[in-house]
């Protein structure tokens, strides 16, 4: 079974860049997470979905940052303009069911701002 | 809210020693609980979960974590360290709608 995959690996952009990052869930599983990783730090959400629609955001900074997952599947998470405090590392995760599950990482997009 | 804590930044055993890493967590009804770790540049990889029942947990690669409610712990353990063990290790509580609330991790060295 082919697990979560994610893209880019690694990306450098400047500030006031904006930037994507891509996430293919494990098949069949209808929840999708994205979560950013400061160094030093513990996962924090950032956005859940289950199926195409939007369960948490209360942690998005919706003034730059935005996710979809369109037809339930596949998301992409969007900074855009992005800041130095963005650097960190994006991880996306998805889960079978609607209850407490176990989640499933990606290997994570790891962003740099300058 | 949930919350949980790690107090051990950083650690480091010698290979072939034992090993208990700590984790307490603050959450109003019974927990779900998830020890994960993470290799430099990988994702997250589950080592073992609590939902329910007999509160020693056995997981993947020799760990064991026993959950305590009277103390909010649930602490991972494993009787002998490899060099491999080398990582990133964090605790989680599992909040309402299948939220994860992680804490800050501990990182483990092993000398060999």
């Amino acid at each position: 079974e082919a697990g979560v995959a994610q893209s880019p690996r690694y990306k450098i952009i400047e500030k006031r860049q904006s930037v994507a990052f891509w996430c293919n869930p494990i098949s069949g599983h209808a929840t999708l997470y994205w979560y950013q990783q400061i160094l030093g730090q513990g996962p924090k959400l950032l956005i859940q979905f289950q199926n195409n629609g939007v369960v948490d955001d209360s942690q998005l900074p919706k003034d730059r940052f935005s996710a979809e997952r369109l037809k339930g599947v596949d998301s992409t998470l969007k900074i855009q303009p992005a800041k130095l405090e963005d650097s960190a590392v994006y991880l996306c995760a998805s889960s079978s069911g609607t209850r407490i599950e176990t989640q499933y990482f990606g290997p994570g997009t790891r962003l740099l701002v300058l | 809210a949930q919350s949980v804590t790690q107090p051990d930044i950083h650690i480091t055993v010698s290979e072939g020693a034992s090993l208990e890493l700590r984790c307490n967590y603050s959450y109003g009804a019974t927990p779900y609980l998830f020890w994960y770790v993470q290799s430099p540049g990988q994702g997250l990889q589950l080592l073992l979960k609590y939902f329910s029942g007999d509160t020693l947990v056995q997981g993947i690669k020799g760990f064991e974590a026993e959950f305590k409610r009277s103390q909010s712990s649930f602490n991972l353990r494993k009787p002998s360290v490899h060099w491999s063990d080398a990582a990133e290790y964090f605790c989680a509580v599992g909040a309402g709608a299948q939220k994860l609330v992680f804490g800050q991790g501990t990182r483990l060295t092993i000398n060999p």
